[in-house]
């Protein structure tokens, strides 16, 4: 079955590092999702990317889904004390495009 | 508010009882889920419903039961037949097909 794999599994920078999250598909997905958790609570919706090579920013985050819409990534340039969380990546089901495949998180933790 | 609302917050179950875990949604969502989360771990579906009277057993089902009898609700029965029920609990809901999913605030059960 699909299966969403990210890496790496945590990640602990110095503030002001950039960070990055890597989202691999084992199918082609129709478009792809990032959440963040943060300690304690929920997870939020951040972006959907739906394009071919589609890159998107949010102030310091960018998103990018890559040409053959498998892969993607999270880059947060210059890490705050306010990233630390956990980011999902997910994907529409194969089968039933309503049902999404999370990935197991990035959990970040960012040292001041 | 509009929003997902999910209750108890925190619940503590002695071995062999069951609990049910309410969650609603005003958003006018057609789907809904139930996912399961473990500490430091990611999102495992447990149950999910696309519409009224109809739900499908995700990929952790067992020891659990669900309900779709209106489309606001859909609670989740942990059984006495799971076996590790120590977890977070996470709902959520969608309009169809691989729309952003928006998640309640999440249960804590503990089995004591």
């Amino acid at each position: 079955g699909q299966q969403v794999m990210q890496i790496p599994q945590y990640q602990h920078v110095q503030e002001g590092e950039d960070f990055t999250t890597y989202c691999n598909s084992s199918t082609t997905l129709s478009n792809i999702q990032w959440y963040k958790q943060r300690p304690g609570g929920h997870p939020v919706f951040l972006i959907q990317l739906v394009k071919s090579g589609e890159v998107k920013k949010q102030k310091r985050l960018t998103f990018q889904f890559e040409e053959a819409k498998k892969n993607s990534s999270l880059h947060i340039t210059a890490t705050q004390t306010t990233d630390v969380g956990t980011y999902f990546c997910a994907g529409p089901g194969e089968t039933s495009g309503s049902r999404l495949t999370f990935g197991e998180g990035t959990q970040l933790t960012v040292n001041p | 508010d509009g929003g997902i609302t999910q209750s108890p917050k925190y619940l503590f179950r002695k071995e062999g009882q069951n609990v049910t875990l309410s969650c609603e949604q005003n958003l006018n969502h057609d789907a809904m889920y139930w996912y399961r989360q473990d500490p430091g771990q990611g999102l495992r579906l447990i149950y999910y419903s696309q519409i009224v009277n109809d739900f499908q057993k995700g990929d952790i089902a067992e020891g659990y039961s669900v309900s779709r009898e209106k489309k606001e609700s859909f609670p989740l029965t942990v059984t006495s037949a799971q076996k590790n029920p120590t977890a977070f609990y996470l709902c959520a809901s969608t309009f169809f097909s691989g729309n952003t999913i928006y998640f309640g605030e999440g249960s804590w059960l503990t089995v004591v």
